[in-house]
């Protein structure tokens, strides 16, 4: 089936560290794109990737970290500078329309 | 002001009534538009894609798209408790292959039965 997985579903972050979000797509589409979702905040911009090798800021990269090297996989770093990484994190690719993967959430313990 | 806008509820309605969720947008390069439906923890799933001022139906849902007054509106005829979600709309600039997305804030929706 075509669609979009991030992993894992849930994580734990102990202050200080550095952790990786998977999402991977079999959509074969171009543009990838990071959101934050915040109670009460909706969908916010952390960074989007429209092509291979290329990547953008979005409006809150600060304390995040991305790569794009496949078409398949945008994998997103949240770094030990992100003040306040508890969140729930979306992963969207778009050819016109946007999908989304299941999310992660992350806890900062 | 926000590029858009969505009151963000919460919205409380009878099963079976006619719901209908709004966003306005205040840049006319926004030419294609999106609603999504999200339960809680889960991630946001497409339900509708315009991109013409007008309405398009699919199934008990109706998007409505108004480039003239910049104003968007989902809705819902016989809602079910199934349908108790937040709603988000999204739109998209034209230009190129910029997909840049703008999403409003939700609108949380509960429908008792």
């Amino acid at each position: 089936d075509g669609g979009i997985t991030q992993s894992p579903k849930y994580l734990f972050r102990k202050e200080g560290q550095n952790v990786t979000l998977s999402c991977e797509q079999n959509l074969n589409h171009d543009a990838m794109y990071w959101y934050r979702q915040d109670p009460g905040q909706g969908l916010r911009l952390i960074y989007y990737s429209q092509i291979v090798n290329d990547f953008q800021k979005g409006d809150i990269a600060e304390g995040y970290s991305v790569s794009r090297e496949k078409k398949e996989s945008f994998p997103l770093t949240v770094t030990s500078a992100q003040k306040n990484p508890t969140a729930f994190y979306l992963c969207a690719s778009v050819n016109g329309e946007a999908f989304f993967g299941q999310g992660t959430r992350l806890t900062v313990v | 002001q926000k590029e858009v806008e969505q009151d963000p509820g919460p919205l409380s309605v009878p099963e079976g009534a006619i719901v209908s969720l709004n966003c306005t947008y205040s840049n006319s390069a926004f030419q294609y538009f999106m609603w999504y439906r999200q339960y809680s923890r889960k991630g946001p799933e497409l339900l509708m894609y315009t991109y013409s001022s007008g309405n398009k139906e699919d199934g008990r849902f109706t998007a409505q798209v108004d480039k003239s007054s910049k104003y968007i509106s989902l809705f819902i005829r016989d809602s079910q408790p199934s349908d108790s979600a937040t709603y988000l709309c999204a739109m998209i600039k034209s230009g190129g292959s910029n997909y840049k997305l703008t999403f409003g804030k939700g609108t949380l929706l509960t429908v008792n039965p």
